[in-house]
């Protein structure tokens, strides 16, 4: 069974300052490691993917982020945030044998402030 | 675009009522999902299909059944609503290999009275 901590609920920044939201797994099994986000009254989107290969993923839109076996961490990041990111952001893992299956953390809304 | 189209955007139903939510999806997916979104608990698995008349319990099936008679359509179904019920449904799709995202609905947010 794999489990997912967002060890925060809420993050508020400023405008075009960095951002990073934490995430940590927990999986007996190798993993796949993935982020949604959720715009306000809308359904989940696939931001990126860690599948294998490069420990590094990025996003269309400048978000990035870094897969960590030692750590067990996918923590999510963006050098400078726009009004626009305003969401929530949910990590979520895989395990390689649990078919289809994804186990969800339980989300960090991002709020960026003018 | 891959579209997933779910019944109602809000529902009020009362206590004992039974309570149909439906799923649409245009892209042949193999794999459809029905999740609950609850705040600081993220989404939660209630069933999971990967073929037509089939179905998988997920992390919290009780309470909940499901029925997919063609390939497009799942349904999820609340036998006797309860106010614990209450909360925002997602339904999601995807092709059959975890490497392929979940393409979510918009969500039905239920209340339950």
């Amino acid at each position: 069974a794999q489990s997912v901590t967002q060890l925060d609920s809420q993050v508020p920044v400023f405008e075009e300052a960095p951002v990073e939201l934490r995430c940590n797994y927990s999986s007996s099994v190798s993993v796949y490691l993935f982020w949604y986000v959720q715009y306000p009254n809308q359904g989940l989107q696939l931001l990126l993917k860690y599948l294998s290969g490069s420990t590094l993923v990025e996003s269309i839109n400048g978000f990035e982020a870094e897969f960590n076996k030692s750590q067990t961490s996918f923590h999510l990041r963006k050098p400078s945030v726009h009004i626009s990111d305003t969401a929530e952001y949910f990590c979520a893992v895989s395990g390689l044998n649990a078919g289809n299956m994804l186990t969800f953390g339980g989300g960090t809304r991002l709020m960026v402030k003018p | 675009d891959v579209k997933v189209t779910q019944s109602s955007r809000y529902l009020v139903k009362r206590t004992g009522e039974k309570v149909f939510l439906e799923c649409v999806q245009d892209m042949d997916h193999e794999n459809m999902f029905w999740y609950r979104q609850d705040p600081g608990l993220g989404l939660r698995l209630i069933y999971f299909s990967y073929d037509v008349k089939m179905k998988e319990k997920g992390d919290i099936p009780e309470g909940y059944s499901v029925s997919r008679e063609k390939k497009e359509r799942f349904s999820l179904i609340l036998e006797s609503a309860s106010t614990n019920q209450t909360s925002m449904y997602l339904c999601a799709s995807s092709f059959g290999d975890i490497s392929y995202e979940q393409y979510f609905g918009p969500g039905t947010r239920l209340t339950v009275t």
